[in-house]
C-alpha cells in the first residue's frame, strides 16, 4: 500500500537549519509528485508549495521562497524539506503528501516537529 | 493567496448533520471543480474525505458529501457519530497554479 514515512522531530536552535526526509513506498515514485504543508501549534494547514518527482523542478507557495528548499533522491524514493536560518516561528509539523493529481492528496507522512527554540 | 475562509467552530448531536462552509474566490474555489476536504484527528496527518469537489475515496463513508455554490464549497456530515468530532479542513487549486487551504474548522459532537 502507498505509504509516506517521515523522519522523526527535530530540536533547533535559532539560526540553524533542519532536512526532513519523507520516504516513500507502494507506488512508482516518479509518478507522483510531493506537496509540503506546513501546521503551526493550534493552526490551520498552510500550503507551502509542490516538487514535481519526474523533473525534480520545485515551485514554492509565497513566503515559502528563500530559505525552504525542496529536493529529491529518487535512488532512495525520497524526498527532502530543507530549512535554513531556522526562526521561531518555523516551529510546526511538517507534512509531505502526495498529489495523486490535481488538487488530489490522497497519501500524506505522519508529519514531523521541528520545534525552533534557543 | 489568501487563505479560504472557514467558521473556526461547528457542532452537532449524534445522530444530526452539519454543514461546513469554505469561501474563496472567482480565483480558486468558484474557478475551478478542484475542491477537497480533509479530516484531521488530534496529533495525527491529514485524512483525504472528499476531492473534486463532491467524490469520496474508497473507503470513506457516504455519510461524508461535499458541494459547491459559486466560491464556497460545503461539506455536509449526516448522521453525526462521536468519532467525527475532529478538525476539518478544505482545500482548493488556484489560478496561479497552486493550492491553498481553509483556516480549518472543529466539529465537536455534543
Amino acid at each position: 500500500q502507498v505509504q509516506l514515512v517521515q523522519s522523526g522531530s527535530e530540536l533547533k536552535k535559532p539560526g540553524a537549519s533542519v532536512k526532513v526526509s519523507c520516504k516513500a513506498s507502494g507506488y512508482t515514485f516518479t509518478s507522483h509528485s510531493i506537496n509540503w504543508v506546513r501546521q503551526a501549534p493550534g493552526q490551520g494547514l498552510e500550503w507551502m508549495g509542490w516538487i514535481s518527482t519526474n523533473t525534480g523542478n520545485p515551485t514554492y507557495a509565497p513566503g515559502f521562497t528563500g530559505r525552504f528548499v525542496f529536493s529529491l533522491d529518487t535512488s532512495v524514493s525520497t524526498a527532502y524539506l530543507q530549512i535554513t536560518n531556522l526562526k521561531a516561528e518555523d516551529t510546526a509539523v511538517y507534512y509531505c503528501a502526495r498529489d495523486f493529481r490535481i488538487n488530489w492528496f490522497d497519501s500524506w507522512g505522519q508529519g514531523t516537529l521541528v520545534t525552533v527554540s534557543s | 493567496q489568501s487563505a479560504l475562509t472557514q467558521p473556526a467552530s461547528v457542532s452537532g448531536s449524534p445522530g444530526q448533520s452539519i454543514t461546513i462552509s469554505c469561501t474563496g474566490t472567482s480565483s480558486d474555489v468558484g474557478g475551478y471543480n478542484y475542491v477537497s476536504w480533509f479530516q484531521q484527528h488530534p496529533g495525527k496527518a491529514p485524512k483525504l474525505l472528499i476531492y473534486d469537489v463532491s467524490n469520496r475515496p474508497s473507503g470513506v463513508p457516504d455519510r461524508f458529501s461535499g458541494s459547491k455554490s459559486g466560491n464556497t464549497a460545503f461539506l455536509t456530515i449526516s448522521g453525526l457519530q462521536a468519532e467525527d468530532e475532529a478538525d476539518y479542513h478544505c482545500n482548493s487549486y488556484t489560478n496561479r497554479y497552486s493550492e491553498v487551504f481553509g483556516g480549518g474548522t472543529k466539529l465537536t459532537v455534543l
